[in-house]
Formats: C-alpha cells, sequence, structure tokens
C-alpha cells in the first residue's frame, strides 16, 4: 500500500537554528514528491515539486531533496514566519490520474 | 493568493442536512480535485475531475457526490450529514489530470456540522 510518513510530528526551533524534515514514502512507482506549507485555517500553499533521485530544489530559506525512500526539507536559518505545517505528498504511478497522497505533516514553530 | 476560490468559507449546519460546497479552479486549469481534512485523518483524497468527467475517486462516501460544470467550476455535494462529517474541504486544480502536475489549493470551506 502507498504510504508517507513524515518526522518529527512537531519540532521547535530557535530563530537561526537550522534543522531538518523527514518524509519517507512507500509507493509502487513515484510520479512525483510535493512539499507544501500550511497555516492554521488556510489551504496548503505549494513549495516544491522532486521528480527523481538526487534533485534538489531551493527557495529562500528552503531547500528541498529527494533519494529513492524518502525526501527532506532543510530549513536554514529559519524566522518565526516560517513557523507552519509542512506537509509532504507523493503522486504514485498506481491510484488514478494525479491523486495525492499526503503525510500527516509537521508543525514547526520557530521562536525568536 | 492561489487562483483558487472556494466558497463559503464557513458552514454551519445540523445533522441530517444537505449543503453544497462551491469551487472555482484557477484560469486555464482543466482538474478540480476536493480533499477532506480533518484533525485525526489528515488530508484525505475525495474526489478529481478533469475537464467535466469524474477521472479519479478517493475514500468519499456514498452521501458525498460531486461534478464539474461546463464553466470548469466544481460543487460537492454532501447529505446527511453527520458529526463526524465536520472538517475542512479543500478544493485543488491543476492545468491537466496528468501526472505530476502541481494542484493549487483554495482556502478551504470549514463545515461544522451540529
Amino acid at each position: 500500500e502507498d504510504q508517507v510518513t513524515q518526522s518529527p510530528e512537531a519540532l521547535r526551533l530557535q530563530e537561526g537554528e537550522s534543522s531538518s524534515l523527514n518524509c519517507s514514502y512507500t509507493v509502487s512507482g513515484l510520479r512525483g514528491l510535493f512539499w507544501y506549507r500550511q497555516d492554521p485555517g488556510k489551504g496548503p500553499e505549494f513549495l516544491f515539486t522532486l521528480y527523481s533521485a538526487g534533485e534538489e530544489k531551493e527557495k529562500e530559506r528552503l531547500k528541498a531533496t529527494l533519494t529513492k525512500k524518502e525526501s527532506f526539507l532543510h530549513i536554514t536559518a529559519p524566522k518565526p514566519e516560517d513557523s507552519a505545517t509542512y506537509l509532504c505528498a507523493v503522486h504514485p504511478f498506481s491510484g488514478g490520474y494525479n491523486k495525492l497522497i499526503f503525510g500527516a505533516g509537521t508543525r514547526l514553530a520557530v521562536h525568536p | 493568493d492561489s487562483g483558487v476560490t472556494q466558497t463559503p468559507k464557513h458552514l454551519i449546519t445540523a445533522t441530517g442536512q444537505r449543503v453544497t460546497l462551491r469551487c472555482s479552479p484557477r484560469s486555464g486549469d482543466l482538474s478540480v480535485y476536493w480533499y477532506q481534512q480533518s484533525l485525526d485523518q489528515g488530508l484525505q483524497f475525495l474526489i478529481q475531475y478533469y475537464n467535466g468527467e469524474e477521472r479519479a475517486k478517493g475514500n468519499i462516501l456514498e452521501r458525498f457526490s460531486a461534478q464539474q460544470f461546463p464553466d470548469l467550476h466544481s460543487e460537492l455535494n454532501l447529505s446527511s450529514l453527520e458529526l463526524g462529517d465536520s472538517a475542512l474541504y479543500f478544493c485543488a486544480s491543476s492545468v491537466e489530470g496528468q501526472g505530476g502536475n502541481i494542484q493549487y489549493f483554495g482556502a478551504g470551506t470549514r463545515l461544522s456540522v451540529l
């Protein structure tokens, strides 16, 4: 069964303290892996798409990487405005057109 | 702003009632997806439409139905509502229905069933 597991469930950082969020996946085949940011009471906001192992994408303080079994979202020198829930999703080859399977998310809190 | 519009933002209703949630996709997007997000379940895929036709089904209850109209907006109908249906309902859209396409999400409709 296709599955996505994110860790840790929650992460508390001091401003400037870099860290990484993990997304482990088990799929029959990977069409794409997606990272989203979600603020409380709002819709997920697209961050990155990764398609093949070894691929990396960067945006401001965020960098996403992909291997054959997991993806990491690295946060460098975070600021309080980076506080949010970060969601990882995979689009497997099975399960129909463009059906995304989401992980439970990592709740990130960055304190000044 | 993702460009995906959902109305209403909030809905409060009673058990046994029926409600309709509306979604307008981004300009040019042909695919619409519906998701349910509850505290204990996370984001769950419900159903996808592409250019008016149903393309994929997820964990959608028989009491729920959806459709996509010729102008590409979509409606999610929830009937015989139960307390457990209280959740955030999100609509997303993408350019095509093919693999790897980025899905852009609306702000959601918060449904409270009392």
